[in-house]
């Protein structure tokens, strides 16, 4: 079993949606938790960074942990066609001898 | 203008031959990284390294050399002992060698074994 499972999609919603990301994971120590965004071709780029469990909003973007249930979200509001690209989930235990794991990705197309 | 740089973006190499990309940041950041991302699957750290002259393995080292002799500068050699190189690279840097910094990715080399 992965340590972190993401459904790789792809996902394709009209402009304007509201859109759902998840990963679940398996294991407790992680308590940081990241989104990071990637164009076809190009680096993946952080969107969303939380600590532990709640919500984080940030312009369209909310960011969503839920540790009792090993499970994190990514809302997007109001999609537009630019937020069609690969969404990275991404987490780690914050203790010096972590590594940063990331989800194998969930691709999301917006329709115009 | 600041910034992780990788080059080539494609690289086409022949069975039995070494290659090396290259990896250059200008954020005066500590840590530097390699990860290698294939189809399906997460980014898979390959090397790390958290100060000039010293590197750690990552989960996947076999058939991957690196050096950092320059703060600035983290090569990574995919040698012939790698048996399926072909896949995305990239490189990345953070400000501290600790897993809760953020972590700054450059736009990657596409390498294509022929």
């Amino acid at each position: 079993q992965k340590e972190v499972e993401q459904d790789p999609g792809p996902l394709s919603v009209p402009e304007g949606a509201i859109v759902s990301l998840n990963c679940t994971y398996s294991n407790s120590a992680f308590q940081y938790f990241m989104w990071y965004r990637q164009y076809s071709r190009k680096g993946p780029e952080l969107l969303m960074y939380t600590y532990s469990s709640g919500n984080k909003e940030d312009g369209r973007f909310t960011a969503q942990v839920d540790k009792s249930s090993k499970y994190i979200s990514l809302f997007i509001r109001d999609s537009q066609p630019s937020d069609s690209a690969t969404y990275l989930c991404a987490m780690t235990g914050g203790s010096s001898a972590s590594k940063i794991i990331f989800g194998s990705g969930t691709r999301l197309s917006i329709r115009p | 203008d600041g910034g992780i740089t990788q080059s080539p973006k494609y690289l086409f190499r022949k069975e039995g031959q070494n290659v090396t990309l290259s990896c250059e940041q200008n954020l005066n950041h500590d840590a530097m990284y390699w990860y290698r991302q294939d189809p399906g699957q997460g980014l898979r750290l390959i090397y790390y390294s958290q100060i000039v002259n010293d590197f750690q393995k990552g989960d996947i080292a076999e058939g991957y050399s690196v050096s950092r002799e320059k703060k600035e500068s983290f090569p990574l050699t995919v040698t012939s002992a790698q048996k399926n190189p072909t896949a995305f690279y990239l490189c990345a840097s953070s400000y501290q060698p600790h897993s809760t910094d953020t972590q700054y990715f450059g736009p990657g080399t596409r390498l294509t074994v022929l």
